[in-house]
């Protein structure tokens, strides 16, 4: 089955910490990874896709196969990054390419 | 236009009341999703409709539910007789020829008491 797992529900770090936001995921195939964010009030974006191998706002993420994970890392955080992380999985079902999402981590930076 | 556009942004109906909502994908997706977002659950897949293929339903959650795409842009997501467990926010995508990157629209945040 195709899932997503972000453990975390919230993360909370102080300004200047290290961020690292778990995801693993299951799929059989080769997956496409994305990380979304929404700040307060906004719409859900998109932040990175593994493909792209881009750093956006500081932050990272790598796709590691062996251990089924795309954690997203920002080696030091500011207050301006709290908001909602997803981490989502393209899932092909027929010809649906879908995103199938975790359940989020909220990341609270504190001043 | 020049994002997604939902509305309304908000709507409270009694339970046993049907809702709908609409989304106006970007001009020249033909790709839209209909997603729910509930507290504590992440993001739900409910409705995929691309071009004039029929559209991928594997995702509502009851026969109660149920989508339209008209003339391949506006879609509505209607909801029959709303239970309580159905407030949530429903959020609409789209994109470019069924890619992979969404633009989401700002959501309807539906509430039903």
């Amino acid at each position: 089955a195709q899932r997503v797992t972000q453990p975390e529900k919230l993360l909370s770090v102080f300004k200047g910490a290290p961020v690292e936001l778990k995801c693993n995921y299951s799929y059989s195939g080769s997956p496409e990874l994305f990380w979304y964010v929404q700040y307060s009030r906004q719409r859900l974006q998109l932040l990175l896709r593994h493909i792209s191998r881009e750093s956006i706002k500081g932050f990272t993420a790598d796709l590691n196969k062996g251990e089924t994970s795309f954690h997203l890392k920002k080696p030091f955080a500011q207050e301006e990054d709290s908001a909602m992380y997803y981490c989502a999985l393209s899932g092909r079902s027929g010809a649906t390419n879908k995103l199938i999402f975790g359940t989020g981590t909220l990341l609270a930076v504190q001043p | 236009g020049a994002g997604v556009s939902q509305s309304p942004s908000n709507k409270v109906t009694e339970k046993g009341k049907d809702v709908e909502l609409r989304c106006d994908p970007i001009s020249g997706h033909t790709a839209l999703y209909w997603y729910r977002q509930s507290l504590g659950q992440g993001l739900e897949f409910l409705i995929y409709f691309q071009g004039n293929s029929a559209p991928d339903k594997s995702g509502l959650p009851s026969d109660r539910f149920s989508a339209e795409r008209t003339g391949g842009s506006v879609s509505t997501l209607t909801i029959q007789r709303t239970q309580q467990e159905d407030s949530a926010v429903y959020l609409c995508a789209s994109s470019l020829f069924g890619g992979s990157s969404y633009t989401f629209g700002s959501g309807t945040r539906l509430t039903v008491v």
